[in-house]
């Protein structure tokens, strides 16, 4: 079955303490994105990769780091978690096919900094 | 700053009717434009993307794209209680943008 997996669904933390949360798909897409949602605020861009190797800013990249070393996988890294990084994170997967980009979601990572 | 508005809602509109989303973009160089569905502590879904100028329809989905006055709709025909979520615009120009959704009731 075609899809974006998410690890931890749910993740209660304290202030400080480093933390990965993974992202995996199987579809063989090129691009990968993270994406943290807050009421009345949307979906806002944290951090975007075209390919392996190649990431790039989004939206509100502070806090926050990305690898990709591989195609399949794309973690996004708290290095030192603070209370307003609590908030509902996706991750999206999709082909770069002339320009369109038709993103997938992962299910979703409820994270807590307290 | 590259921004994407869409009304919050909440729009209620009876079983049967269309339902009209509008959403408006200020980055001129956005290539494309898609429509996301989103129930409650649920993952967004796609609808419908679009890309060129017009209309493009799909089932009772229509979406609706002017780069011109930088305007993306999307309209759902026959409007059923399970079309009643949140509706994000997203704006693609290599990052993603999105609204912060529109909260769609249908009432039976």
């Amino acid at each position: 079955e075609a899809q974006v997996t998410q690890n931890p669904r749910y993740l209660i933390t304290v202030t400080g303490k480093k933390l990965t949360v993974t992202c995996s798909q199987n579809m063989n897409h090129e691009y990968m994105s993270w994406y943290r949602q807050d009421p009345g605020l949307g979906l806002r861009q944290i951090y975007y990769s075209m390919n392996v190797e190649v990431t790039d800013k989004g939206d509100v990249p502070e806090g926050y780091k990305v690898s990709r070393k591989e195609k399949r996988n794309f973690p996004l890294i708290l290095e030192s978690p603070s209370p307003n990084q609590t908030s509902l994170y996706f991750c999206a997967s999709s082909f770069m096919t002339s320009g369109v980009n038709e993103q997938y979601f992962g299910p979703g990572t409820r994270l807590t900094v307290t | 700053q590259k921004e994407v508005e869409q009304n919050s809602g909440p729009l209620s509109v009876p079983e049967g009717a269309i339902a009209s989303l509008n959403c408006t973009y200020s980055d001129r160089g956005s290539q494309s434009f898609f429509w996301y569905r989103q129930y409650s502590g649920k993952s967004p879904e796609l609808i419908m993307f679009i890309y060129s100028n017009g209309d493009k329809e799909d089932g009772r989905f229509t979406a609706q794209l002017n780069k011109a006055s930088q305007y993306v709709s999307l309209l759902i025909r026959d409007s059923q209680p399970s079309d009643s979520a949140t509706y994000l615009c997203a704006v693609n120009n290599n990052d993603m943008r999105f609204g912060a959704g529109t909260r769609l009731t249908v009432k039976p």
